[in-house]
């Protein structure tokens, strides 16, 4: 199984600061990586999928990047609803795409 | 609009039974695979099955293996998750979501089922 491992766990920021969180694959899983945005509350929503292709209707200020086994998700300058927690997905086991951890934004 | 709808949680004692149900609309059924996905309480995201578009290859978390069955109704494009012996670490929030070129691109609202004798 893939294992998928999210730093940090937390992470404090102030509104316009550029954050950055990592995900790390178990082994190489090419480009087949997505990144989820949670709101407390709320179903997921996808943003960054493919590693680097932006889901339709996010902002640009969301970007994602990497290969193979390391990835990363930043957003240039934090907004106040982009405070909630982020996910890591796998997509290249067939249908079993499993999960980080999550990363929990929070305000500073 | 895509939509999905789950239904089904509620309580249930240890060791019994449950039957989700994910009504979907907007797109066509037949050639989405589907999965579900659960969150237990203050916890992440915990992938739980997956179906292809035609029913014929379904895949499970160990959590879950060979307790839980996942199925497809394409006539009614409904998604099922039959839950049996469930545990109180079966307690969470689960969500039904369309699977779409590698990726989960809609997700319904959830449904809260909750372990407990």
């Amino acid at each position: 199984d893939i294992q998928m491992t999210q730093s940090p766990s937390s992470l404090s920021a102030s509104v316009g600061d550029r954050v950055s969180i990592t995900c790390r694959a178990s082994q190489s899983i090419s480009r087949y990586l997505n990144w989820y945005q949670q709101i407390p509350g709320k179903a997921p929503k996808l943003l960054i999928y493919a590693a680097s292709s932006l889901q339709s209707g996010v902002p640009s200020r969301f970007s994602g990047s990497g290969s193979g086994t390391d990835f990363t998700l930043t957003i240039s300058s934090l907004q106040p609803e982009d405070f909630a927690t982020y996910y890591c997905q796998q997509s290249y086991s067939t249908l079993m795409y499993t999960f980080g951890q999550g990363t929990k934004l929070e305000i500073k | 609009d895509v939509q999905l709808l789950e239904s089904g949680g509620g309580l249930v004692q240890p060791g019994g039974s449950l039957r989700l149900s994910c009504a979907a609309s907007g797109f066509t059924f037949t050639t989405s695979a589907m999965n579900w996905v659960r969150q237990a309480p203050g916890k992440g995201l915990e992938w739980v099955s997956a179906v292809n578009g035609g029913g014929g290859s379904a895949y499970y978390a160990h959590s879950v293996k060979g307790r839980f069955t996942i199925s497809r109704d394409n006539s009614k494009n409904t998604l099922y998750l039959q839950m049996n012996s469930l545990r109180a670490e079966d307690t969470a929030i689960y969500y039904c979501g369309k699977i779409d070129t590698y990726r989960v691109d809609y997700w319904g609202q959830g449904t809260l089922v909750t372990v407990s004798p």
